[in-house]
């Protein structure tokens, strides 16, 4: 596609629940990056694939986050027994190539997560 | 560990003036990456202009320019000649090698018609 795109844009789950967001990043890219945005902060890394292979999750918060890119291209984040703590948005970026000086994040709109 | 720092959380600047928005940066690298991102409203992130640490010129993208001074650790764009469609949140972001990206806590940029 175009850009990267992202689903839902909002979600609103109960304490407890489990939720999923969908990422699609940009056609032919290598990288892709999930990052949470807390009202009034800049946006904060969880974590990073290459192509299928997750290759940094030292920004995951919990055991209770994970992610996965199994074909390389769309990336799931899952939150199991959400908490309120969990309310933001989840940012998801993706560049072209493998990392280096050179590459550009292009951003999805976000999914803004809502824990009551 | 990397910090970025916006001392501005909230700017107003009047339409068709020039505004300058701060950013200061903590690393020991010496080669990186920096970058502003605009956030509007809708909340895709755009990025808008980027600098390479070992370039002494600094970057310029039409009407937004940036004033890096390396050994202070600053990254400050201006905005010249500011649009109504430049009110946005503006991000300043690190980024050494590899590929963790390092945000400020934002600057909101109202122009003003």
């Amino acid at each position: 596609g175009a850009g990267v795109s992202q689903s839902p844009r909002y979600k609103v789950a109960k304490r407890g629940q489990d939720v999923a967001l969908r990422c699609d990043p940009i056609s032919g890219h290598v990288s892709l990056f999930w990052y949470q945005q807390a009202l009034g902060q800049g946006p904060e890394f969880l974590t990073y694939f290459q192509n299928e292979a997750q290759l940094d999750k030292s920004g995951l918060p919990s055991d209770r986050f994970f992610a996965e890119r199994p074909e390389g291209s769309v990336s799931t984040l899952k939150i199991q027994r959400t908490q309120q703590e969990d309310s933001a948005v989840y940012l998801c970026a993706s560049s072209l190539t493998g990392g280096g000086y050179t590459d550009t994040q292009y951003f999805g709109p976000g999914t803004r997560l809502t824990v009551l | 560990a990397q910090t970025v720092t916006q001392s501005q959380p909230e700017m107003s600047v009047q339409e068709a003036e020039t505004v300058t928005l701060s950013c200061t940066y903590d690393t020991s690298e010496n080669n990186y990456y920096l970058f502003w991102y605009k956030q509007p409203p809708s909340r895709q992130m755009i990025l808008v202009i980027r600098q390479e640490a070992y370039k002494q010129q600094n970057a310029t993208e039409n009407r937004f320019s940036v004033n890096f001074q390396k050994a202070a650790k600053s990254f400050s764009l201006k905005i010249s000649d500011s649009q109504l469609g430049d009110t946005a949140m503006y991000f300043c972001a690190f980024k050494e090698y590899g590929n963790q990206f390092y945000f400020g806590t934002g600057t909101s940029l109202t122009v003003i018609p």
